[in-house]
């Protein structure tokens, strides 16, 4: 069954600080995977979107990993702000449709303090 | 940020009520899609559409339908509100890889 798992659910850290978050992911076939930050009552806004061949890309304080062997990405936000509260959704596309099949994480709920 | 709009932004409506949610882009995308979001859960797909009088349901089963008679239009309707229809609702559209999504409407049905 083609699932999306994000860890930890809900994470709280300091202003200031980096964060990890993780996302393991069972989809085949592999197409692309991609970062969502959607804040509160708001729609999902693209942070990073990688494909099988690339195994790291950077957008601003935000940088993503992907391992497609081991079916892994995490999300390293550095020098957190407070701006940065928000849900952050991994989701993978497949490659088995004109679709392209998109199957999202339940997401990681970041609370940033000052 | 996308030029995809939705609205109402909020909606508090009673039962059995007929509801049109909008959605437009103008981007000009062909594919435009709308998805529902509970609390704390994941998106999922009810409906979407690969251009102008195409239109197919998503994946999660829905008693609302579209219509895409327009490029840069694409409302959803509930025919007859009911509570299990609360929810937040999606609209996006894409192109490539990159999907572009509206604010969202909370629906509320009382």
């Amino acid at each position: 069954k083609n699932q999306v798992e994000q860890s930890p659910q809900s994470l709280i850290i300091l202003e200031g600080k980096n964060c990890t978050l993780q996302c393991n992911y069972t989809v085949s076939p592999f197409s692309n995977l991609r970062w969502y930050k959607q804040d509160t009552g708001r729609g999902p806004v693209s942070l990073t979107i990688m494909t099988f061949s690339e195994n790291t890309k950077s957008n601003g304080r935000y940088t993503a990993t992907l391992d497609a062997d081991t079916k892994q990405s995490s999300l390293h936000i550095t020098a957190s702000q407070l701006s940065d509260s928000a849900s952050y959704i991994c989701v993978v596309s497949d490659r088995g449709s004109t679709l392209g099949r998109l199957y999202f994480g339940r997401g990681t709920q970041l609370t940033v303090w000052p | 940020e996308a030029d995809i709009y939705q609205t109402p932004r909020y909606l508090v409506i009673g039962t059995g009520k007929k509801i049109t949610l909008e959605c437009s882009q103008t981007m000009g995308h062909d594919k435009m899609y709308w998805y529902q979001q509970d609390p704390g859960m994941e998106l999922h797909l009810i409906h979407y559409s690969y251009g102008v009088n195409s239109t197919e349901k998503g994946d999660l089963s829905s008693e609302s339908t579209v219509s895409r008679i327009r490029t840069e239009h694409f409302p959803l309707t509930l025919e007859s509100a009911r509570p299990s229809h609360t929810s937040q609702y999606l609209c996006a559209s894409s192109v490539n890889y990159e999907q572009y999504f509206g604010p969202g409407t909370r629906l509320t049905v009382t």
